[in-house]
């Protein structure tokens, strides 16, 4: 089982729709997480945090933790053709030694239509 | 405040040969990741250096090392490439790096590795 799970997509929503991302993960201590927007040929940008239980907003994203079924989302509400990228979920992984690692899953790759 | 930059921004190498990628991460931040990404196997994680001492490392041979100065500045080396070294290597500097569970990375624009 992978650390950090994600669907590949392609995810097409059409423009003014929500778009909905979905990541799964394997570590049950697992406390920290993270939403990269990556466009193609350029580098992950930092989108979203989340620590704990619950929904998180910032303008038209909102990332959702579900801890107790280790489950993370990101809403992209009033899609834009702008959004279409490859979002990648992120994960902090504790290892032994008390130093962790930040685990990325495979990304799912989102196309907004006009 | 400047983001994370690194250089060059790409190369072309041959099997056999060695290269060494800086990155400068942004000012305050004492944390550089580094990070190799393909398409095939996707972001994966390399080493992480904090006040000039690796403090974890990832899955990957011996041939890939690092070492962080004293201004934070990074570099990270390969030694006798291989084709499959073909990546885009990406540096991402933190506050407090991964021992604070809570701290967010931010990334370079990458290096663009080609070994022939």
């Amino acid at each position: 089982q992978k650390e950090v799970e994600q669907n590949s997509g392609p995810l097409s929503v059409p423009e003014g729709a929500i778009a909905s991302l979905n990541c799964t993960y394997s570590d049950r201590g697992s406390q920290s997480f993270f939403w990269y927007r990556q466009y193609s040929g350029k580098s992950p940008e930092l989108i979203m945090s989340i620590y704990s239980n619950g929904d998180k907003e910032d303008g038209r994203f909102t990332a959702q933790l579900n801890k107790a079924s280790q489950y993370v989302s990101l809403l992209i509400r009033d899609s834009q053709p702008s959004d279409s990228a490859t979002y990648l979920c992120a994960v902090t992984i504790l290892f032994s030694g008390g130093y962790n690692k930040l685990i990325f899953g495979a990304g799912t790759r989102l196309a907004v239509h006009p | 405040k400047a983001g994370v930059t690194q250089t060059p921004r790409y190369l072309i190498k041959t099997r056999g040969q060695q290269v060494t990628l800086s990155c400068s991460p942004i000012s305050g931040h004492r944390s550089v990741s580094w990070y190799q990404q393909t398409p095939g196997q996707g972001l994966q994680f390399l080493f992480e250096y904090f006040s000039e001492t690796q403090r974890n490392k990832g899955n990957f041979p011996g041939r890939f090392s690092g070492r962080q100065f004293s201004n934070s500045r990074s570099e990270m080396n390969v030694s006798t490439l291989e084709l499959g070294d073909s990546a885009l290597y990406l540096c991402a500097s933190s506050l407090e790096g991964l021992a604070d569970l809570w701290n967010e990375q931010f990334f370079g624009p990458g290096t663009r590795l080609t070994v022939l």
